[in-house]
C-alpha cells in the first residue's frame, strides 16, 4: 500500500520544547518537502529536498531544521526558535525535477502542531 | 512574480451549481497548472492539473480552462455535490531545477448546500 505517512496526527508541545515531525513514504520519490498551513495563508514551504543528504531552505524555514539521511524519511524538527509554532505541517513527495518534467506532488495527511 | 493569486476566497452555491474557481500568475516560465482538493483535517489531494500546451483539460465534473495570453486558469466543477465542499488550491511551477517548487494560491473554500 503506498503512500506518505506522517505522525502523530495530533502534537502537542510546551512552549519552549523541541519537537519532531515524522514523514515517511514508500513512493520512490526522489523530492520531498515540508510545508506549513494556517487558515487563509495557503501552504507556505518550509524545506525541501531533492536527494539524501542534501536540502534546502523554503520561504518560511526560521525556526525549523530537517534531516534527510534515507530516501524514505523526512523529519522536521520545530525548535523553541520557531515563535508561532501551532499550526498544520504536511509533508510532500514527488518524483524529482530531474526524473520528471513536471513536479507532481503528493501530500501525506497532516500532523496538528499545538503549543500549549 | 512568483505569485498565484487565488479568487473568490469562500464560494457558496447551490447543488448542481456550476462554482468557479480563478487563478492568475506572473511568471511566464510558469508551465505546469495543480489543483489540489482539501478536506477539513485532511492532506491536500491532487484534483486535476494542465500544461500550456491545451486551452481546456475535463476530468469528470472538474473542468480547468487555461488562457495562456492572460495568464489565468480556472477551475469549474459543473453539477456540483454537497461532497465537493471543501478548500480548492491552485499552483504553478515551472519545470527544470529548484524552480520546479510548486506556488500555491492562498484557497477557496467551498461550501455546496443541499
Amino acid at each position: 500500500d503506498g503512500g506518505i505517512t506522517q505522525s502523530p496526527k495530533y502534537l502537542f508541545r510546551k512552549e519552549g520544547q523541541n519537537v519532531t515531525l515524522s514523514c515517511e513514504q514508500n513512493l520512490n520519490h526522489d523530492a520531498m518537502y515540508w510545508y506549513r498551513q494556517d487558515p487563509g495563508q495557503g501552504l507556505r514551504l518550509i524545506y525541501y529536498s531533492q536527494i539524501v543528504n542534501d536540502f534546502q531552505k523554503g520561504d518560511i524555514a526560521e525556526g525549523y531544521s530537517v534531516s534527510r539521511e534515507k530516501k524514505e524519511s523526512f523529519p522536521l524538527t520545530v525548535t523553541s526558535a520557531q515563535k508561532n509554532p501551532t499550526a498544520f505541517y504536511l509533508c510532500a513527495s514527488s518524483i524529482s525535477v530531474g526524473r520528471a518534467r513536471y513536479n507532481e506532488q503528493f501530500f501525506g495527511p497532516g500532523t496538528r502542531l499545538t503549543v500549549l | 512574480q512568483q505569485q498565484v493569486k487565488q479568487s473568490p476566497q469562500s464560494l457558496i452555491v447551490q447543488k448542481g451549481g456550476i462554482p468557479i474557481i480563478n487563478c492568475a500568475y506572473e511568471n511566464t516560465a510558469f508551465d505546469y497548472f495543480p489543483w489540489y482538493q482539501q478536506f477539513p483535517g485532511k492532506g491536500p489531494a491532487l484534483l486535476i492539473a494542465i500544461r500550456p500546451d491545451v486551452s481546456e483539460k475535463k476530468e469528470g465534473r472538474f473542468t480547468i480552462s487555461f488562457n495562456k495570453s492572460a495568464k489565468q486558469f480556472s477551475l469549474h466543477i459543473m453539477d456540483s455535490q454537497p461532497g465537493d465542499s471543501a478548500t480548492y488550491f491552485c499552483a504553478a511551477s515551472s519545470s527544470g531545477g529548484s524552480q520546479g517548487n510548486l506556488i500555491f494560491g492562498k484557497g477557496t473554500k467551498l461550501s455546496v448546500k443541499p
